[in-house]
């Protein structure tokens, strides 16, 4: 099953609104990584984390890796209709295998 | 557009059947990995090949089962389907084992009836 905790479960916002979503686990993580994924399609990676603190930018998008490297969050600045999707979190611990969480559900308002 | 390809799109197959997925990595990956994505959740890991060898395996049974070849495309085969295993079937492939970006193809979606 899931290792991963992720939340909220789904989000409905308006357009332009700011948006937050995070990550835990009760284990120690290596890297973190955040998908998107569109219905009918495979997930689309956003940001990849590799050191506990880092802040990484990827256009409106920000992703931090916890420094207890148990958590991570995404933050998406001023909404648009096309961030509609699931957002996944993925961590990677040993061999290339990555756990991901169940994901948080991303509806918008324009 | 991640350069991994997965076919066919979608699958109709009965229970007991067999079935055969293929995935095309992305240009200069030689690893790749096998996800199931059930309806409502995040991927869970079948198993990963490196340079044509299993190379990990998560909770799966002997049933599901793969090949990678030399030119580092990649099948997964499910044995004797169950019900259960229906979801959406996707392939990743990163550029080497100890690289863990991974890129994933559209999908593979199965049903069994």
């Amino acid at each position: 099953g899931q290792q991963l905790n992720q939340s909220p479960q789904s989000m409905f916002i308006q357009e332009g609104e700011d948006v937050s979503m995070n990550c835990t686990s009760s284990s120690i993580f290596n890297t973190w990584l955040w998908y998107k994924q569109e219905p009918g399609e495979g997930p689309v990676l956003l940001i990849a984390l590799y050191k506990a603190g880092e802040l990484t930018s990827n256009g409106r998008l920000t992703a931090q890796f916890g420094i207890t490297r148990k958590d991570s969050f995404l933050n998406i600045s001023a909404s648009i209709p096309s961030d509609v999707g699931i957002y996944f979190c993925a961590g990677h611990r040993e061999g290339n295998k990555l756990v991901f969480g169940a994901g948080t559900i991303l509806r918008v308002k324009s | 557009e991640t350069g991994v390809t997965q076919s066919p799109t979608h699958l109709i197959k009965t229970r007991g059947q067999q079935v055969t997925l293929r995935c095309s990595s992305q240009s200069g990956h030689n690893t790749v990995s096998w996800y199931q994505q059930a309806l409502g959740q995040g991927p869970q890991f079948i198993f990963q090949y490196y340079r044509e060898e299993e190379n990990g395996r998560g909770n799966f049974p002997p049933r599901f089962s793969g090949l990678q070849f030399p030119n580092y495309s990649s099948e997964l085969n499910v044995n004797a389907l169950e019900l259960d295993d229906s979801a959406l079937y996707l392939c990743a492939s990163s550029l080497d084992w100890g690289n863990t970006e991974a890129f994933f193809g559209q999908g593979t979606r199965l049903t069994v009836v």
